[in-house]
């Protein structure tokens, strides 16, 4: 069965204290894996997609890496606006229809 | 930019009525999701449509039924609200497979509470 398990549920960091969120996934053949992020009371917005292992990309704090068995999404000297449910989410090569599994978020806070 | 919109952000209604939350999208995507998103959950897929008047059930379809008579449009029908469809709904859409990687965009959410 498919599944995206992410680490840990919460984290609270001080400002300017790097850390890594996990999300591990098992499909069967992966189509793409995907990071969101989301606001309280906000739909997820899209921050990256990494197709095959090995590949890294970055968007101002943020840097995601892609194994062959789970992703990486790396937070470099965070600030409080950082703060947000970062989601992770996987698609199968079978699946033609575009569908996602998510996992079930790591709620990240940062403290000044 | 991809915009998806969502018809109302916060909805009241009582249990036994029929609701419909619709959505929008403003990039000719092919493909439209609807989700709902619960605490300890995560987002779990209700019903999905890759075409006009196409639609297939997701994870958890019972309870709801969907429309889609327009590419831009998909809506989502709860034919009798109960309590336990109260819940955060998100509307997301992709452009369609055929070798290209789709990302979902989703929409601002429609928090339903069913009295």
């Amino acid at each position: 069965e498919d599944q995206v398990t992410q680490s840990p549920e919460a984290l609270r960091l001080q400002e300017g204290e790097s850390s890594s969120l996990n999300c591990s996934y098992t499909v069967s053949g992966l189509r793409g894996l995907f990071w969101y992020r989301q606001d309280p009371g906000k739909g997820p917005e899209f921050l990256f997609t990494l197709y095959s292992a090995g590949e890294e990309k970055e968007k101002e704090r943020l840097k995601a890496t892609l194994t062959k068995k789970e992703s990486f999404l790396h937070i470099t000297a965070p600030k409080p606006e950082d703060s947000a449910t970062y989601l992770c989410a996987v698609q199968a090569l079978r699946d033609q229809g575009g569908k996602l599994i998510f996992g079930q978020g790591t709620e990240l806070s940062v403290k000044p | 930019d991809v915009k998806v919109t969502q018809s109302s952000r916060y909805l009241v209604k009582r249990t036994g009525e029929k609701v419909f939350l619709e959505c929008v999208q403003d990039m000719d995507h092919e493909n439209m999701f609807w989700y709902r998103q619960d605490p300890g959950l995560g987002l779990r897929l209700i019903y999905f449509s890759y075409d006009v008047k196409m639609k297939e059930k997701g994870d958890i379809p019972e309870g709801y039924s969907v429309s889609r008579e327009k590419k831009e449009r998909f809506s989502l029908i709860l034919e009798s609200a109960s309590t336990n469809q109260t819940s955060m709904y998100l509307c997301a859409s992709s452009i369609l497979a055929g070798g290209r990687k789709e990302t979902q965009y989703f929409g601002p959410g429609t928090r339903l509470l069913v009295l």
